[in-house]
C-alpha cells in the first residue's frame, strides 16, 4: 500500500444519472476526507471520516451526495440525479489521527453531459 | 467559507534561479498552514507545513515564512528545477478538520 487510491480515474455520465467513487485510503490512517476541485480552483472540503464515523459535512455536500466509510477502511462517494454543476475532480485524502498533513489520491474527475 | 488567497495566479522562473510563492489568509484564529504541490493530472502533495508559534520552517530546498501580523505566508524554493513546475496552494486549517485552500499558483520553470 504506497498511497491513497482512488475509482474510477475518470467518468463520464449523462445527466440525471447516479455515480459512485471508491477510495482507498492508506491503511494504518483512521482520517479520511472527501474534497472537491473545479478547474482553476484550490480543493473543497465536502466531508471527513474518523474511522466509520461521518464527523463533518459541508454545505456543499447536498441532498444529493452521500458518503460511507462502513467497514472503516474504504470509502464510497455516491452522487445521485448527477447536474452538469457537479462536473469537477472529487479527491480523497486520509491522514493518521492527530496529523493534519494529508495524503491525496489522485482524483476521479467527474464529467456530466 | 474562509478566505485564502495567492497574490500571483502564475509564476514563470529561470531554471535554477530561487522562486517565491506567496499567499494571503484571512483568519486570525489559523494555526496551521500547509503548501502544496500539484501537477496535472495528480492530486495535490504536501510540501512543507507550519505552525502559528514559528515563523519560519525550513525543509529540502523550500521554506515556509509565515508573518502572522499581515497574515501572510511564502514558500521560497531554491534551485528551482523544471520538476517544480507546478501548481502550489497554501491551506489554512479551518472549522474542525477541513482545511481552506487558496486558488493557486502557477509556476513554470524555464530550461
Amino acid at each position: 500500500d504506497t498511497g491513497v487510491s482512488q475509482d474510477p480515474r475518470h467518468k463520464i455520465t449523462k445527466r440525471g444519472q447516479n455515480v459512485t467513487f471508491r477510495c482507498d485510503p492508506i491503511s494504518e490512517h483512521n482520517r479520511l476526507y472527501w474534497y472537491r476541485q473545479t478547474l482553476g480552483q484550490g480543493p473543497e472540503f465536502l466531508t471527513y471520516f474518523q474511522n466509520e464515523a461521518q464527523l463533518e459535512k459541508s454545505r456543499l455536500l447536498s441532498d444529493r451526495f452521500s458518503a460511507e466509510r462502513p467497514k472503516g477502511s474504504f470509502s464510497t462517494l455516491e452522487i445521485q440525479r448527477t447536474e452538469q454543476g457537479d462536473s469537477a475532480m472529487y479527491l480523497c485524502a486520509s491522514s493518521p489521527t492527530g496529523e493534519y498533513g494529508y495524503t491525496f489520491g489522485s482524483g476521479t474527475r467527474l464529467t456530466v453531459v | 467559507g474562509e478566505s485564502v488567497g495567492l497574490h500571483l495566479p502564475t509564476l514563470s522562473v529561470q531554471e535554477g534561479d530561487n522562486s517565491i510563492i506567496n499567499c494571503a489568509y484571512s483568519n486570525s484564529a489559523s494555526d496551521y498552514f500547509i503548501w502544496y504541490k500539484q501537477e496535472s493530472g495528480k492530486g495535490p502533495q504536501f510540501i512543507i507545513d507550519i505552525r502559528s508559534n514559528m515563523d519560519k520552517r525550513q525543509g529540502q530546498r523550500v521554506t515556509v515564512l509565515l508573518n502572522k501580523t499581515v497574515k501572510h505566508l511564502s514558500l521560497q524554493i531554491a534551485a528551482t528545477q523544471p520538476g517544480d513546475s507546478a501548481v502550489y496552494f497554501c491551506a489554512e486549517n479551518g472549522i474542525g478538520n477541513q482545511f481552506y485552500f487558496g486558488t493557486g499558483t502557477s509556476l513554470t520553470v524555464i530550461p
